[in-house]
């Protein structure tokens, strides 16, 4: 079966640190893989995906992740974070027909 | 601006009542979806439609019905809500026929059964 894991439930970094959200992956053939962010009181956005090609896939508001296909890792990093990052980040694997979703990681940015 | 509108906002319903969940897209995407959200357990599916007149079950479509008269509306029917159906209910939509495009969301319907 296809499935998605965040083995933490919460990340906390202080501001100006790099910050890595960690997600794998059991998925059979090649995964198409996504990250998204929720803020409060709002839906998930969009915030990166690897289809196919470099392994590291970078996306908005200077985010980027890192697939590893050994490891069946997608993890999610950004070299120097920001207050205004905090929210809560979603893996999710799609696998044709339709996606699978992590738990979640709520990620805290300390000024 | 383009998106995806859900109504109501919020709702509290009593048990045993029928409740009806509004979904409208103005971006004329193929595929529609309905997912909940609950607190350590993500996002689970609960109906989808890859185009206007179908529709196809999720993880967890018990007690929920969906239709899908045309491209933009996608409403979530409880018949007859229980407790458990309490929880955050998200809409979204994709362009199904662009090679593994992103979910769009909604801004969430919050749902609590009494």
């Amino acid at each position: 079966a296809q499935s998605v894991a965040q083995p933490e439930d919460q990340v906390n970094v202080a501001e100006g640190n790099p910050l890595t959200v960690k997600c794998t992956y059991s998925v059979s053939g090649n995964p198409y893989l996504f990250w998204y962010v929720q803020y409060p009181n709002r839906g998930l956005q969009f915030l990166l995906k690897y289809i196919t090609g470099d392994n590291l896939v970078k996306g908005s508001y200077g985010f980027e992740a890192e697939f590893n296909k050994s490891q069946t890792s997608f993890h999610l990093k950004k070299p120097s974070a920001l207050v205004s990052d905090s929210a809560l980040y979603f893996c999710a694997v799609d696998y044709g027909q339709n996606f699978v979703f992590g738990p979640g990681t709520r990620l805290s940015v300390l000024p | 601006i383009a998106g995806i509108t859900q109504a109501p906002t919020s709702q509290i319903l009593a048990a045993g009542r029928r409740m009806t969940l509004r979904c409208t897209q103005d971006m004329r995407h193929n595929a529609m979806y309905w997912y909940r959200q609950d607190l350590g357990l993500g996002l689970r599916l609960i109906h989808y439609s890859n185009t206007a007149g179908t529709t196809g079950k999720g993880e967890v479509p018990d007690g929920y019905s969906v239709s899908r008269a045309n491209t933009d509306d996608f409403p979530l029917t409880l018949a007859s809500a229980v407790p458990s159906q309490t929880s955050v209910y998200f809409c979204a939509s994709s362009d199904s026929f662009q090679h593994n495009s992103p979910l769009h969301f909604g801004n969430g319907t919050r749902l609590t059964v009494t």
